[in-house]
């Protein structure tokens, strides 16, 4: 099993809809949780960043922790074809400060 | 803020040339970068941590004399190929952490390396 598992799509929505991603996760001492957007060709652009569990909200982006559950989402309201990227998840933790990234999943958004 | 710049954006050079890729933090103090490589579909594969004035650390598997890492100031890392091959083409994107723990990664534009 993977420390981390994302499923890597493609996941295709129409424009306006809201999408969720998901990742799991196996180790239980990870504490801080990223979420990136990557567009083709381009190094990955921080979009979202919390501590330990709960929500966060920025604008059309939602992420949340379930630590219990060791699941973190990442909700995308109004979906906009601009949005069409690769998003992958990223924890560390437990004394290990080196990011274990997920492989990351592939979103279309649709005129 | 948290800006990482990184160029070449894209190299194509001879098989057994050497190819440098410079990674700056612009506005923030980078105590640790890390040097990843990604192949097309594949999540980001982390090749080398560094600390500023330190040796770098390879993750097992990477090969410190071919791919060689210089982290000479808070807001400068560089990578080399050396020798390169055309196995070895492929994207390369560096990022930076702010301070030393756990912590968001803020990543350059990546360089795309291709050996002919």
């Amino acid at each position: 099993q993977k420390e981390v598992e994302q499923d890597p799509g493609p996941l295709s929505v129409p424009e306006g809809a809201i999408v969720s991603l998901n990742c799991t996760y196996s180790n239980s001492a990870f504490q801080y949780f990223m979420w990136y957007r990557q567009y083709s060709r381009k190094g990955p652009e921080l979009l979202m960043y919390t501590y330990s569990s709960g929500n966060k909200e920025d604008g059309r982006f939602t992420a949340q922790v379930d630590k219990s559950s060791k699941y973190i989402s990442l909700f995308i309201r109004d979906s906009q074809p601009s949005d069409s990227a690769t998003y992958l998840c990223a924890m560390s933790g437990g004394g290990s400060y080196i990011p274990t990234f997920g492989r990351g999943t592939s979103l279309i958004v649709h005129p | 803020g948290a800006v990482v710049s990184q160029h070449p954006s894209w190299v194509i050079c001879k098989s057994g040339t050497s190819v440098k890729i410079e990674c700056r933090s612009l506005d923030f103090q980078a105590t640790t970068m890390f040097w990843y490589r990604q192949f097309p579909k594949q999540s980001l594969m982390l090749m080398a941590t560094s600390n500023e004035g330190s040796k770098a650390t390879y993750e097992q598997g990477v090969e410190k004399d071919k791919f060689l890492i210089n982290h000479a100031s808070l807001t400068l890392s560089t990578l080399t190929v050396t020798s390169a091959h055309p196995e070895d083409s492929s994207f390369y994107i560096c990022s930076g952490s702010r301070r030393e723990g756990p912590g968001e990664l803020f990543f350059g534009e990546g360089s795309r390396l291709t050996v002919l």
